[in-house]
């Protein structure tokens, strides 16, 4: 159990269509991820939050964008879909940034089907 | 920029089989390493983890020892089960310019048979 909560589990949409992704975790991880990861590949880093503001970003559009709520929930949101967005979505979490290298907590993931 | 290297599978083993996964990095500083690993149908978890040279991350008989001279972090267990079969990634985690991000190998796919 990693305390990390994310909705909903599957999911299903159409091309150019719009999808918002939410994630929860426990008080006091103030940093948030979000991950990419494609059937049979690893986790691709998305874009971080930290303080409800973007910190770092991978290499992804900018319809890939985001938010990070005074309650540390998240929500990641994909516009204008792609046959190739469909993938597993994870949330991962920390405690610190900036500071000691620590993990990743991570949530089951949303698994995003684009048809 | 990062990168991680891990074997290619999937590693088809023997029930009380010895597993060895490889893994070797390239990092600017000096990085955190982990190994996670994935269920059928499940997210990551955490299985182990190393912060710095010579240490030793171990959880449930699994081991890896943080390399810096050889860039590697291999995956360990002397006495693998079928309850063991899952997708192993290796990763790790770097600070660049204020924020960290995890970078992950492809995974290996472990299949214990009884």
């Amino acid at each position: 159990e990693t305390g990390v909560t994310q909705s909903p589990t599957h999911l299903i949409k159409t091309r150019g269509q719009q999808v918002t992704l939410r994630c929860s975790s426990q008080s006091g991880h103030n940093t948030v991820s979000w991950y990419q990861q494609a059937l049979g590949q690893g986790p691709q880093f998305i874009f971080q939050y930290y303080r409800e503001e973007e910190n770092g970003r991978g290499n992804f559009p900018p319809r890939f964008s985001g938010l990070q709520f005074p309650n540390y929930s998240s929500e990641l949101n994909v516009n204008a879909l792609e046959l190739d967005d469909s993938a597993l979505y994870l949330c991962a979490t920390k405690g610190k940034t900036g500071t000691v290298n620590t993990e990743a907590f991570f949530g089951q993931g949303t698994r995003l089907t684009v048809v | 920029g990062d990168s991680v290297t891990q074997m290619e599978g999937p590693v088809t083993l023997s029930e009380e089989a010895f597993l060895t996964i490889n893994c070797t990095y390239t990092a600017t500083g000096y990085p955190s390493l982990f190994w996670y690993v994935q269920y059928p149908g499940e997210g990551l978890q955490l299985l182990l983890k190393a912060t710095k040279a010579d240490d030793k991350g171990s959880n449930k008989g699994f081991e890896a020892t943080y390399r810096k001279e050889t860039t590697s972090f291999h995956l360990e267990k002397g006495s693998v089960q079928v309850s063991d079969s899952a997708v192993y990634f290796c990763a790790l985690s770097g600070a660049l310019g204020g924020y960290q991000k995890v970078t992950f190998g492809t995974g290996t796919k472990l299949q214990v048979i009884p």
